[in-house]
């Protein structure tokens, strides 16, 4: 069956401007995770949602991040005012979050370059 | 902040051998899983082993974990070329109420041909 997908593969854009990412989790994934990858590092905790609410967004580095997820599947992070130091890998995942079943399922990842 | 070390943070093999890698965590977990991540992009989920479990296999892979002392071994038997990647183990942060994977910062194997 189809896995998480998320688009664009790779953004380059200037410090300043804004950026959306865009994941599509695995259809009937109720929980809906953020993370970022910097180089040579493991990923870190953005965000998690639990149908259309962000459940824990303890993770997001300040308020220029944002995401959404307004019917529960798909869901979108957004990045205003971009920084060279938000350039990173950004990962989806998705789980059935059941009683029990934890395992997250990870999207290819969004390579943002900010210049 | 990362709870997870792994350990080596690299790791080069002839083709055949054995790998270990090893992961220590900080906190308690209920669960630990471990991910194998290829050219930087997404990660494979390869095992889970819950916190009341000691060893766990799924073919090549073993997977010990030691919550006395708070670590964790993923073993790669009989490498093959293509077992190239990085590691990552991931505590589930359940237990303090919050569903977030905690990732260590990776062991990079290289099994060279």
């Amino acid at each position: 069956g189809a896995g998480v997908s998320q688009t664009p593969s790779n953004k380059v854009t200037e410090k300043g401007k804004y950026v959306e990412l865009r994941c599509d989790p695995i259809s009937g994934h109720t929980a809906l995770y953020w993370y970022r990858q910097s180089l040579g590092q493991g990923p870190e905790f953005l965000i998690y949602f639990q149908g259309t609410g962000a459940a824990d967004d303890s993770g997001l580095p300040n308020d220029r991040f944002f995401a959404v997820r307004p019917e529960g599947s798909v869901s979108t992070l957004k990045i205003q005012r971009t920084e060279r130091g938000d350039s990173a890998v950004y990962l989806c995942a998705s789980s059935l979050d059941l009683a029990g079943v934890e395992t997250q399922y990870f999207g290819p990842g969004t390579r943002l370059l900010v210049l | 902040s990362q709870q997870g070390e792994e350990d080596p943070q690299a790791l080069s093999i002839q083709e055949g051998e054995n790998a270990t890698m090893n992961c220590s965590y900080k906190t308690s977990i209920n669960n630990l899983q471990w991910y194998r991540q290829n050219s930087g992009r997404g990660l494979v989920h390869l095992i889970l082993i819950r916190s009341n479990e000691r060893e766990k296999h799924s073919g090549r892979l073993r997977v010990t974990l030691d919550t006395s002392k708070k670590s964790s071994s993923l073993l790669i038997t009989a490498s093959r070329a293509a077992d190239t990647a990085s590691y990552f183990c991931a505590t589930d942060a359940r237990f303090l109420g919050a569903q977030k994977l905690v990732f260590g910062q990776g062991t990079r194997l290289t099994i060279n041909p």
